[in-house]
């Protein structure tokens, strides 16, 4: 399928290191924080969640730190590997059916 | 795998044909999505749907209309099609509506020519 986001911000990565993926959010009264993988022509997939009542949340290899002093969200994947390279991007709630997503930031990891 | 099957996976068409894009999903959840990718931008909502024969518009709507008749079933229709159009479309589900995680579908890749 077609490749989406082709002028997306890229980062680099050496297989191994950690990678840090930011995200700043627009709405203060967002209460509700996802992180979506996307490889190319792939739906998005769920990685990590989190609650605005929280500031970090792990999963396997993954967490999701939330600043809402300044409206920053990021996602932190140890020892990356090859597989990892995708877009990632966030998503976040207002209430209703109000969610926003970012338009993602192209991750490339090199073996 | 989120139970969502999206069909035709690819569909070219001509300007002014109408397009029906199906969503078919297993998790027998409450809400349903159609949303849309396009280059630059996040995805953009079209159309959702909070139970059978209910339904709302979202941000993008013009030019497309929904149906749900079935809970595992959300069909999303181009009336007419066009060029601005040309773009790849997204079912997705959730349980409990935005409170709830959003599951995506793999994606309807549509071109108007």
């Amino acid at each position: 399928g077609e490749s989406v986001g082709l002028h997306l911000p890229t980062l680099s990565v050496q297989e191994g290191d950690n990678s840090i993926i930011n995200c700043a959010y627009s709405n203060s009264a967002s209460d509700y924080f996802i992180w979506y993988k996307q490889e190319s022509g792939k739906g998005p997939q769920f990685i990590i969640d989190i609650r605005s009542n929280m500031d970090k949340r792990q999963g396997q290899r993954v967490t999701v730190l939330l600043n809402k002093t300044v409206k920053h969200l990021s996602l932190q994947i140890a020892a990356t590997q090859p597989g990892d390279s995708a877009v990632y991007f966030c998503a976040e709630t207002l209430g209703g059916f109000k969610t926003i997503f970012g338009a993602g930031t192209r991750l490339f990891v090199k073996a | 795998d989120a139970g969502i099957t999206q069909s035709p996976r690819h569909k070219v068409t001509e300007t002014g044909t109408p397009v029906t894009l199906r969503c078919h999903q297993t998790e027998n959840h409450r809400y349903m999505y159609w949303y849309r990718q396009d280059p630059g931008h996040g995805l953009r909502l079209i159309h959702y749907s909070y139970g059978v024969k209910d339904t709302d518009k979202g941000e993008v709507s013009d030019g497309y209309s929904v149906s749900r008749s079935k809970t595992e079933d959300f069909l999303l229709t181009l009336e007419s099609a066009t060029s601005s159009q040309t773009s790849v479309y997204f079912c997705a589900i959730s349980a409990q509506g935005s409170k709830d995680t959003i599951y995506f579908g793999e994606g309807s890749w549509l071109t108007v020519v």
